[in-house]
């Protein structure tokens, strides 16, 4: 089975300082990753995947994320952080074998961006 | 891009009645859409798979006569929740899968439906 771990239910950062939101996933092969963001009320925007090849993968918004395959992690970056970059960001994952049906979301993690 | 639009956003209705929810898919045709559901500070849980043109696949737990899907068209899914009661109060998300040609079917997201049952 599949799962996906994102440790910090919260993260607060101030603006204009470099911002990490933590994921790390299990499957049984090789992964494709993605992260998705959530503003309130609001459904999930993409904001980058990883599929294959380079391990730093550049998304949305400056976004970016490195899949580090021994530390099975795919951890979310940004340099400066932004007072509009607070929202609900969501990790994913699912076997390179398996359908989108069976892409696993992690629990969110609320970023809080202060001015 | 790819957009997915949902409808209503919010709607609260009495217990007992029925609330249909629509998906779609604007600029683009998706045989496939899904429908999640979304409790307060938690992650989407997966409720059912709409095919276009056959019946929905469901995950483990969830009523199929409780939570009517209907893919009529490759751009539209519709979720029904009948006889609504407190307890189906909840977001409702869909989306639907595009092929990117990468293989990696990224998912579009509507932006939810927002239910209360008084």
């Amino acid at each position: 089975a599949q799962s996906v771990a994102q440790p910090e239910d919260q993260v607060n950062v101030a603006e204009g300082n470099p911002l990490t939101v933590k994921c790390t996933y299990s499957v049984s092969g090789n992964p494709y990753l993605f992260w998705y963001v959530q503003y309130p009320n609001r459904g999930l925007q993409f904001l980058l995947k990883y599929i294959t090849g380079d391990n730093l993968v550049k998304g949305s918004y400056g976004f970016e994320a490195e899949f580090n395959k021994s530390q099975t992690s795919f951890h979310l970056k940004k340099p400066s952080a932004l007072v509009s970059d607070s929202a609900l960001y969501f990790c994913a994952v699912r076997d390179i074998s398996g359908s989108a049906r069976q892409l696993t979301f992690g629990s969110g993690t609320q970023l809080t961006v202060l001015p | 891009g790819a957009v997915v639009s949902q409808h209503p956003s919010r709607v609260i209705c009495k217990s007992g009645t029925s609330v249909k929810i629509e998906c779609r898919s604007l600029d683009f045709q998706a045989t496939t859409m899904f429908w999640y559901r979304q409790f307060p500070k938690k992650s989407l849980m997966l409720m059912a798979t709409s095919n276009e043109g056959s019946k929905a696949t469901y995950e483990q737990g969830v009523e199929k006569d409780k939570f009517l899907i209907n893919h009529a068209s490759l751009t539209l899914s519709t979720l029904t929740v009948t006889s609504a009661h407190p307890e189906d109060s909840s977001f409702y998300i869909c989306s639907a899968r595009r092929d990117r040609g990468d293989g990696a079917n990224v998912l579009t997201f509507g932006a939810g439906s927002r239910l209360t049952v008084l």
